[in-house]
């Protein structure tokens, strides 16, 4: 199983910004998740876009997919202080593979 | 619904001790796993249940045995605890293990070896 590997392993952005974080991958996937941590907490699941999907939305948050570049992106607009955690994409093996995440810190 | 519960929160063992952590889920979720979580390595899969009465190796398996009580239930057990098996243990379920399922996951179970 493929892991994937998340771009930057740590972004401090101002209340207000928006924040991107990449998560790049090596074999054809039939979709990828991404899932937010808590200090302390575990996952909590955001979105799961397909390989034939290029881009989904959920609130603030939107994710992208590039199959032909094998690498997918989160970006959360307007970041809150709350939205400070960290972030993980999955790839949708069986079973999924986490890679190590990006720590997101947002200053208020 | 509770979703999916972990106990113990925190566990201190001495080196050489035994001891279980217990998961259990009330969503009715055929697949569930254990994780281990170390400071900037992500999660490892540790063992997985794909169904009840079906058990699978992940990852790092090596000084763990698991059981799939019920479906309910997945429990994780320490033989002979190691300083190395200090960390945060995740629990989580899943419909199903194939492709484009959602997990959901425990609050963990801090546990130190010392």
């Amino acid at each position: 199983s493929q892991q994937g590997e998340e771009d930057p392993q740590a972004l401090s952005i101002q209340e207000g910004e928006n924040a991107t974080m990449n998560c790049s991958y090596k074999t054809s996937i039939n979709n990828l998740q991404w899932y937010r941590q808590n200090s302390g907490r575990g996952l909590v699941h955001l979105i799961l876009i397909r390989s034939n999907e290029r881009e989904k939305h959920s609130g603030r948050l939107r994710v992208t997919l590039d199959t032909s570049k094998k690498s997918s992106s989160l970006l959360i607009t307007a970041s809150r202080a709350a939205d400070t955690a960290s972030y993980f994409c999955a790839l949708g093996d069986t079973p999924l593979v986490f890679g190590k995440g990006t720590r997101l810190s947002v200053i208020a | 619904n509770a979703g999916v519960t972990q106990t113990p929160k925190f566990q201190v063992l001495k080196t050489g001790q035994s001891m279980t952590l217990q998961c259990a889920q009330d969503m009715n979720h055929n697949s569930m796993y254990w994780y281990r979580q170390d400071p900037g390595m992500g999660l490892r899969l540790i063992y997985y249940s794909a169904s009840e009465g079906t058990t699978d190796k992940g990852e790092v398996p090596n000084g763990y045995n698991v059981s799939r009580l019920n479906k309910r239930e997945f429990s994780l057990r320490l033989e002979s605890a190691a300083p190395s098996q200090t960390s945060v243990y995740f629990c989580a379920s899943s419909v199903e293990p194939q492709r484009g399922n959602e997990q959901f996951f425990g609050p963990g179970t801090r546990l130190t070896v010392l």
